[in-house]
Formats: structure tokens, sequence, C-alpha cells
């Protein structure tokens, strides 16, 4: 059984720049959160994705987008690239239907750098 | 609001055993906890819902007192395959789903031989 996988593993972008990273869930889930991680930090959450829409978001500014699929697969974009956006990008699958708590599975992570 | 995670580091030799706590001032429905090894995704460890239970996972426990929004994690007996950033995530809400999870700075852990 395929854990989270995320795409791609490394990204190198210059401010200004848009990225669009991918994250592929646990089998069996269907929802999609997204976390940012700076160096030395906990992860901080972006958004949650559950049946197509954002369902949680966190304090981020409209940079940040998502988009659910309706295989549950997920992307996450950042438009107008900061220098502070460089960090490690985790994407987290749970599933919803049926259960009353969210215990998360992590992803890899893309560790994206703004130059 | 971020929870807040003490010690913020903690250096033991194998064998020892060690606390980690983390409390909240919101109104908390789950605290998950969660271990990070360097360059690596955080992996889930246990998930406490609100009713004051306690919790184990061979060496590694927790307990989660709803009243005081506050969690604890117990290792005992420390191997060198426990270290790592330990990191809690609490939850609000009434848990019916949907709710974001919040994680604390993490607490990092080295067990030397």
């Amino acid at each position: 059984d395929a854990g989270v996988t995320q795409s791609p593993t490394h990204l190198i972008k210059t401010r200004g720049q848009q990225v669009t990273l991918r994250c592929s869930p646990k089998s069996g889930h269907d929802t999609v959160s997204w976390y940012q991680q700076a160096l030395g930090q906990g992860p901080q959450f972006i958004f949650q994705y559950y049946e197509e829409e954002e369902r949680q978001r966190g304090n981020f500014p409209d940079r940040f987008s998502g988009h659910q699929f309706p295989n549950y697969s997920s992307e996450l974009n950042v438009n107008a690239l900061l220098l502070g956006d460089s960090a490690l990008y985790l994407c987290a699958s749970s599933w919803t239907s049926g259960r009353v708590y969210n215990e998360q599975f992590f992803g890899p992570g893309t560790r994206l750098t703004v130059l | 609001q971020q929870p807040v995670q003490s010690p913020q580091a903690v250096i033991l030799r194998e064998g020892e055993d060690a606390v980690i706590n983390c409390s909240s001032s919101k109104a908390l429905y789950s605290v998950h906890w969660y271990r990070q090894k360097h360059g690596e995704a955080p992996v889930f460890l246990m998930i406490l819902l609100k009713g004051g239970e306690q919790k184990g996972h061979d060496k590694i426990s927790a307990s989660f007192n709803e009243k005081k929004q506050q969690s604890s994690l117990y290792l005992t007996a420390s191997q060198l395959s426990y270290s790592g950033t330990y990191f809690c995530g609490t939850e609000g809400g009434d848990g019916t789903g949907g709710f974001k999870t919040i994680f604390g700075a993490g607490t990092r852990l080295f067990v030397k031989a």
C-alpha cells in the first residue's frame, strides 16, 4: 500500500515566480491538508481539502491556493513567490467519512527554495 | 493559537525516561503526537481524544487532561531510535471532522549510548 506521495522532491524558484506542488494521498484517504515547515519549526497549517473544496484555512495569504481532484489528489499553488516562502511543504492525508478524529499521515515533503 | 511544548530540548542516556508536555490556551478536542527525524516527514505516534484517556505504544505513552488543556508524552527506557523532534498537534472544536491541526514548535530529543 503506497503511502502519501509528493512531487517534486526539490524545487528552486526565483522571487515573483509561481509554483505548483502535488500530493497523492494514502489509499482510502479522502482529506488532504497542506503544511509549511520552516527550518527548526513545527508544521504550519495552510489549508485542508475535502470533497474537492477548501474546508479549513490557516493564516496564509491568498497567494497560496489549492485544489483537490476527484481522485482525492491535491495541488498547492503559490503565486508571486517571496524569499520567505522557502520551506519544506508537507502534505498530509486522512479520512473524514465515518471518523471523528483527524489522524494524519505525512508525505516526504517538497523542499522549495526561493532565490 | 499554537500549543506550547516543554522542554524545548532534552538529552538522555539510553534507558532513561523523559516527559514532554504540551499545553494550549484553548479548549481541545484531541491531541496528536508525532516524531520527526532529521530530513524526514513527521510520523504519527498516537492521538488522544478528550476524556482524559491514556494511550500507549510500546514504551511510549501519553495522557490528555482536557480540563487543563494539557497533554504529556512519556518515553520510558529510551532507545537510540527515539531521537528526533517530537511535535504535539492540537485540534479544537467538536471533532466532527474538518478541523485544522495546530502544531507546537517541537521538542528536540537526543538519546545517547
